[in-house]
């Protein structure tokens, strides 16, 4: 089958590092994606990966190695507005993006 | 660019009612779009993919008779949930990709709407 596996949780401080790790098994892949999703509002994308490797875009980079089918986001220099839930997402054979419950990530000052 | 708008964003029915959602491209021509659920504290359930001027391939365990999907145009898809219940009180959220015109095979979503039925 098709899964996902993330932290449900995690709270970081204001100022700080945080990564947030991501496994996932999937029927062929095509890439995988990050998106932040804020309480109430859609998915909004952050970054994409489909070759091994780090990935880097201002405060945020994203790390993918597909021989261990796992992931990573780091979020640098954290800000209030950072509190979201962080979703992994591969994209398998078919195009299809394979969903997570996601990371809920609380920022404290 | 690559702006996807929903209307209406927010919806309150009664039970047994039918609402439409409609899901547009704005500066872009979606060759497909996707419907999802998204209940409380749960992930995306991915509904039903649609391809322009062709019926849509719904997900195993959801009603095609009751989530009717329109995708008639590159730039407009519509999900009309019909006879609403409670039970469909949910956040349906739209995507478009490009296949075409994206650097990454991305989904760019909408908004969302939120549908409450009484």
């Amino acid at each position: 089958g098709q899964n996902i596996d993330q932290p449900t949780e995690m709270t970081a401080t204001e100022g700080a590092i945080v990564q947030i790790n991501c496994t996932y098994q999937t029927s062929g892949f095509n890439g995988l994606f990050w998106y932040q999703q804020h309480a109430g509002e859609a998915p909004t994308f952050l970054s994409y990966n489909v070759l091994d490797g780090l990935e880097e875009k201002g405060r945020f980079s994203s790390f993918l190695s597909r021989s261990k089918g796992y992931s990573y986001l780091l979020l640098k220099e954290l800000q209030m507005k950072d509190s979201a839930s962080y979703l992994c997402a591969p994209m398998d054979s078919n195009y299809q993006l394979i969903w997570g419950a996601g990371t809920k990530l609380i920022i404290k000052p | 660019g690559a702006v996807v708008s929903q209307h209406p964003s927010r919806v309150i029915c009664k039970s047994g009612t039918s609402v439409k959602i409609e899901c547009r491209s704005l500066d872009f021509q979606a060759t497909t779009m996707f419907w999802y659920r998204q209940f409380p504290k749960q992930s995306l359930m991915l509904m039903a993919t649609s391809n322009e001027g062709s019926k849509a391939t719904y997900e195993q365990g959801v009603e095609k008779d009751k989530f009717l999907i329109n995708h008639a145009s590159l730039t407009l898809s519509t999900l009309t949930v019909t006879s609403a219940h409670p039970e469909d009180s949910s956040f349906y959220i739209c995507s478009a990709r490009d296949l075409q015109g994206a650097a990454y095979n991305e989904q760019f979503f909408g908004p969302g709407t939120r549908l409450t039925v009484l």
